[in-house]
């Protein structure tokens, strides 16, 4: 594709349940991010992926967070048992894996009410 | 532990002036950084970089300087314009993994 695809756009949980957001990387890339920003705070380091290499997840906040990506292309980051304080834009970017220039998507608004 | 830090969350420049957006780190074995531009509703788009073994990276009106001994950085709009206000990102990166500050709500007014 053109660019970095994140879906859903906007997501509305009750809080306990379980949510999947997912990402299309632009095709080629090999390192792959997950941020978040929450309501007036800066990009939170989640967890990165960089061809096959073990992730790196040191930004998970909770075991309750955890991400996947298949075949190298896509991800899907799941966070189980949702909680109020999980509410935050989700963001995905990608890059060819040399620490250059990240392509973003245009986020997931994750609302847990 | 906040690796990045952009210590002023907001800045307001007048038309025409100069626009300077200041960017602290703490690992000095970082290798690259990057300024990013973030309107609302939008993800981050980027801007301009600098690798560590320069000082000044400068594209059309945007400029970065690294200070490696101070471990800082900064970015200069000049002119500054209306439609420069957004939120400006600094980030650095070691071995591909990309940490952000917290990000400079830059306003330019008319």
């Amino acid at each position: 594709g053109a660019g970095v695809s994140q879906s859903p756009s906007n997501k509305v949980t009750e809080k306990g349940k379980d949510v999947e957001l997912r990402c299309d990387p632009i095709s080629g890339h090999t390192a792959l991010y997950w941020y978040r920003q929450s309501l007036g705070q800066g990009l939170e380091f989640l967890i990165y992926f960089q061809g096959n290499s073990a992730p790196d997840k040191s930004g998970l906040p909770s075991d309750r967070f955890s991400a996947e990506r298949t075949g190298g292309s896509v991800s899907t980051l799941t966070i189980q048992r949702t909680q109020q304080e999980d509410s935050a834009v989700y963001l995905c970017a990608s890059n060819e894996g040399t620490g250059g220039e990240a392509f973003f998507g245009q986020g997931t608004r994750l609302t847990v009410v | 532990d906040q690796q990045v830090k952009q210590n002023s969350p907001s800045l307001s420049v007048q038309e025409g002036r100069i626009s300077i957006l200041n960017c602290d780190y703490t690992n000095s074995m970082f290798d690259y950084f990057l300024w990013y531009k973030k309107y609302p509703a939008e993800g981050p788009t980027f801007l301009i970089s600098i690798s560590s073994i320069k000082d000044k990276n400068e594209d059309g009106r945007f400029t970065v300087f690294l200070n490696k001994s101070a471990k800082h950085l900064s970015l200069h709009i000049v002119p500054s314009q209306p439609g420069d206000s957004a939120v400006y990102f600094c980030a650095a990166s070691r071995g591909g993994k990309l940490i952000f500050g917290q990000g400079t709500e830059l306003s330019v007014k008319p």
